[in-house]
């Protein structure tokens, strides 16, 4: 069945960097954009990043824009976030994201990974 | 403006329709996407585009849009259906996508 899976979430001091992938199964990954949202503990979902189906498009969040980087390798049906210079703000559940129509129409989600950035 | 507003809380009785909103100047430009989230659980598509429904999502619910406010409604809403509700779109430079704040909607 059409799958995602997170992995990589953590405790990490601020200011350190963190690597969060997301296996995708199911489905021709290849085919399909892809996002990340995450959500702060209580509050609502946030748009983090979003990379075209083959990764010629990237575009960020203010947020993260500068620390964070998408990518994904095709061939091994894997969608990674690149977190650096972590702060307590980017404490959140990161959920990966397949887009149904490359318009931001999210049709497959994961289970989402948590990150906690704390001292 | 790349906002999404959504009322914090609706309520409504079982069986009974209600509407949930979502306001933004992207909405003139570009639909809105519905999604579900029951507590612990990752968010579920619910409507897209003009008024389409995933696979496996009821009829009771549907979309629709005027100008620049898009809207979910639940008709002959049931008890599995309390949960939050979030409304995304592209915002207006096109390349940045933003999510409404969500509404908690209570089913008396």
């Amino acid at each position: 069945q059409v799958q995602l899976v997170e992995s990589g979430g953590g405790v990490v001091q601020p200011g350190r960097s963190l690597r969060l992938s997301c296996a995708a199964s199911g489905f021709t990954f290849s085919s399909y954009a892809m996002h990340w949202v995450r959500q702060a503990p209580g509050k609502g979902l946030e748009w983090v990043a979003f990379i075209a189906y083959d990764g010629s498009n990237k575009y960020y969040a203010d947020s993260v824009k500068g620390r964070f980087t998408i990518s994904r390798d095709n061939s091994k049906n894997t969608l990674s976030l690149q977190m650096n210079s972590l702060r307590a703000d980017d404490t959140a559940v990161y959920y990966c994201a397949r887009d149904l129509t490359s318009t931001g129409t999210m049709d497959v989600w994961g289970q989402g990974t948590t990150v906690t950035v704390s001292s | 403006s790349s906002e999404l507003t959504q009322d914090p809380a609706v309520s409504v009785a079982l069986g009974q329709t209600v509407r949930i909103t979502c306001q933004g100047d992207s909405l003139r430009s570009y639909y809105a996407s519905w999604y579900q989230q029951k507590p612990g659980q990752a968010p579920v598509l619910v409507i897209y585009g003009e008024n389409n429904r995933p696979s496996g999502i009821p009829d009771r619910f549907s979309g629709s849009s005027s100008g620049n406010t898009a809207s979910l409604t639940i008709t002959g809403a049931q008890a599995e259906d309390e949960a939050d509700y979030y409304c995304n779109s592209r915002d207006s430079s096109g390349n940045h996508w933003v999510f409404g704040g969500g509404t908690k909607l209570t089913v008396l």
